[in-house]
């Protein structure tokens, strides 16, 4: 099966930018999408297709993926962006990471 | 807009069945796939299983084919996950989402429902 790999954890300051990685076999050659999970909330989409935004996500967050490795980057990193974050995508069937947790500190 | 609310959790047996409901309101239902993913206490998300809106295709993570069956019911905006053979390590919020495509992308969740299985 298909594995996606990403750092347990990374940690911001405040105004910094956090970058959250995420690798796989050739990952470049599949779009992967973006969630961010707050304590006790259910997931929220937030990057599909590598690097587009749905409507409502703050500009701020990015994406983009190449050769076998995926990144959301968080550029001005706010006290509201601290949550866990996983990338998905989908090789025979819908693999997640094992997820993030970005610390803003 | 977009709503999804799961329903038929609680606590099983080991060995002891459990069916999920998911109603969507808010969108065209049976063109959708749609998914169910499920998130263990304290651990990551795992996908579990899809259906497309015609049901003609459905996949499943290799930990519950076989127990699982993940089905639709077009009429009354509802798809369902028939849980047997339950197992403690089936211990988890489940969620559906409503998926672009069988590809997984998924752009509206619902709250979750927990499922213990415990003796």
């Amino acid at each position: 099966s298909y594995e996606l790999t990403q750092p347990s954890s990374v940690s911001v300051s405040p105004g910094q930018t956090a970058t959250v990685t995420c690798s796989g076999d050739k990952l470049g050659d599949k779009f992967v999408s973006w969630y961010q999970q707050k304590s006790g909330q259910a997931p929220i989409l937030i990057m599909y297709q590598d690097n587009r935004r749905p409507s409502g996500i703050p500009e701020r967050f990015s994406g983009s993926n190449s050769g076998n490795t995926a990144t959301l980057t968080i550029s001005g990193a706010q006290a509201v962006d601290e949550a866990d974050y996983y990338c998905q995508a989908w090789d025979r069937l819908v693999t997640f990471g094992g997820g993030t947790k970005v610390t803003v500190l | 807009e977009v709503r999804l609310v799961e329903s038929g959790g609680g606590l099983a047996q080991p060995g002891g069945s459990l069916r999920l409901s998911c109603e969507g309101s808010g969108f065209s239902f049976s063109t959708y796939w749609m998914s169910w993913v499920r998130q263990a206490p304290g651990k990551g998300l795992e996908w579990v299983a899809n259906i497309k809106g015609d049901e003609n295709e459905k996949n499943y993570v290799d930990s519950v084919r076989g127990r699982f069956t993940i089905s639709r019911d077009n009429a009354l905006n509802s798809v369902y996950l028939e849980m047997n053979s339950l197992r403690v390590e089936d211990t988890a919020f489940y969620y559906c989402a409503r998926d672009a495509d069988y590809r997984g992308e998924a752009w509206h969740w619902g709250q979750g429902v927990l499922v213990s299985v415990s003796s």
